[in-house]
């Protein structure tokens, strides 16, 4: 099967820029999930997709993070404006969690190759 | 709140034995592990369920000690391939508890 595809693979942009990511998951996976990985830091939950309504984007940083996900399929994940401290590598991942005997202890995720944001 | 990932690294010979341990604050009801080599994604590895079942595709085995909210990861006769970080994704609390990754564990093997 194909797996989840990300793009840009990198982007380096000026501080109070504004930056786009896409992604498209796994055909029939429900559940999108964006995150932000630091450099020497485990993956961190930005926003939980499942179809098209959002889970949880409880550590979203609402006043420059935003996100949507057309149809319940490809999704976009956006910074405006970017701070230093965004630069990581932002990791799209897809899972069968919300189909018909699935949820998040049973589901494993499928990441993409992620976008390494470098913000200047 | 983050679990804890014990030792941070570790480096290895090939065919040396490692224990990765994960704990965790919470109660919990699986268990996800994933490896990610650098300047990859991460790769799912194996979930442990609570009662015992074990879901993977590695040879590679772990166990899950719900009592005392710890997983361990075991990594018998390592290969070079090995190498990477390994990640711990407790999910805790039921079924539709919410999982979060540890801060990693640096695997390193030399020939």
């Amino acid at each position: 099967e194909a797996g989840v595809a990300q793009s840009p693979r990198y982007k380096i942009i000026e501080k109070r820029q504004s930056v786009a990511f896409w992604c498209n998951p796994i055909s029939g996976h429900a559940t999108l999930y964006w995150y932000q990985q630091i450099l020497g830091q485990g993956p961190k939950l930005l926003i939980q997709f499942q179809n098209n309504g959002v889970v949880d984007d409880s550590q979203l940083p609402k006043d420059r993070f935003s996100a949507e996900r057309l149809k319940g399929v490809d999704s976009t994940l956006k910074i405006q404006p970017a701070k230093l401290e965004d630069s990581a590598v932002y990791l799209c991942a897809s899972s069968l969690e919300g189909q018909r005997g699935y949820s998040s202890y049973n589901s494993p995720l499928h990441f993409g190759n992620g976008t390494r944001l470098t913000v200047t | 709140q983050q679990p804890v990932q014990s030792p941070q690294a570790v480096i290895l010979r090939e065919g040396e034995d490692a224990v990765i341990n994960c704990s965790s604050s919470k109660a919990l009801y699986s268990v996800h592990w994933y490896r990610q080599k650098h300047g990859e994604a991460p790769v799912f590895l194996m979930i442990l369920l609570k009662g015992g079942e074990q879901k993977g595709h590695e040879k590679i085995s772990a166990s899950f000690n719900e009592k005392k909210q710890q997983s361990s990861l075991y990594l018998t006769a390592s290969q070079l391939s090995y190498s990477g970080t390994y990640f711990c994704g407790p999910v805790g609390g039921t079924s539709y508890g919410k999982l979060t990754f540890g801060q990693g564990t640096i695997l390193t093997v030399h020939p």
